[in-house]
């Protein structure tokens, strides 16, 4: 079974904090794909990150970054300097993926709400 | 390109009550899901079209709820008859590949269903 765990329920920072957001993951998977999401306050889910669980490297985009651990099935979230536009709800997800490329539903965290402070 | 819609935004039932919620995919994507989210707890997978066809509907919670998807086209969600339970956010995704491949799923804004 699949289980994703979002720690942090809701976080508050003053803007051009840094933040860091937990994901930690559980599959008896050896091959699966993991993903952000951010659902602002106008509630559409946008797409952040999708990573393979064969590539551990860590990647940044702008002010996001993303560290993947596989030792500790962890792959977490950090915004540098924080801004009010970036006050939404983050989910965590998980799928498998199977050798033909196809893959199995998104299994999702609970979310974690950031907001940040003028 | 147009992205997924759902209708409607908002809803509210009283118990006992049937709703039907739509979702139009993105044009030409063959794949479409149901999520939910309830309660503010994790998003949850309903069930899974390829075309018209019904992939995998093993997240389906119980027989009030039917999902369709005639024609391949945009698909519809009934509950009936509607609980208190069911209250929560309704979300609609599709993609073009079943794998992901090199495009993610698509998310619509979701449907607000709040049972009383």
């Amino acid at each position: 079974a699949q289980k994703v765990t979002q720690a942090q329920t809701e976080i508050s920072v003053v803007e051009k904090e840094d933040v860091t957001l937990d994901c930690v993951y559980e599959t008896r998977d050896t091959t699966y794909y993991l993903f952000w999401y951010k659902q602002p306050p106008s509630g559409e889910l946008v797409f952040l990150i999708r990573r393979n669980s064969f590539d551990e490297q860590n990647e940044i985009s702008g002010r996001y970054s993303w560290n993947f651990q596989k030792s500790t099935s962890s792959f977490n979230f950090t915004i540098t300097a924080s801004q009010v536009v970036d006050s939404a709800v983050y989910f965590c997800a998980l799928s498998y993926l199977f050798s033909s490329g196809s893959a199995r539903q998104l299994t999702f965290g609970s979310g974690t709400q950031l907001t940040v402070l003028p | 390109e147009a992205g997924v819609t759902q209708f409607p935004s908002h809803s509210v039932i009283e118990k006992g009550q049937t709703v039907t919620l739509r979702c139009d995919p993105i044009s030409g994507h063959d794949n479409l899901y149901w999520y939910r989210r309830v309660m503010g707890k994790e998003i949850k997978f309903l069930l899974h079209f390829v075309k018209e066809s019904k992939q995998d509907e093993s997240g389906m919670p119980n027989n009030r709820f039917l999902a369709e998807r005639t024609g391949g086209t945009y698909s519809t969600l009934k509950v009936q008859p509607a609980e208190l339970e069911d209250s929560g956010v309704y979300f609609c995704a599709s993609s073009q590949e079943r794998g992901f491949g090199n495009s993610p799923l698509h998310f619509g804004n979701g449907t607000r269903l709040t049972v009383t």
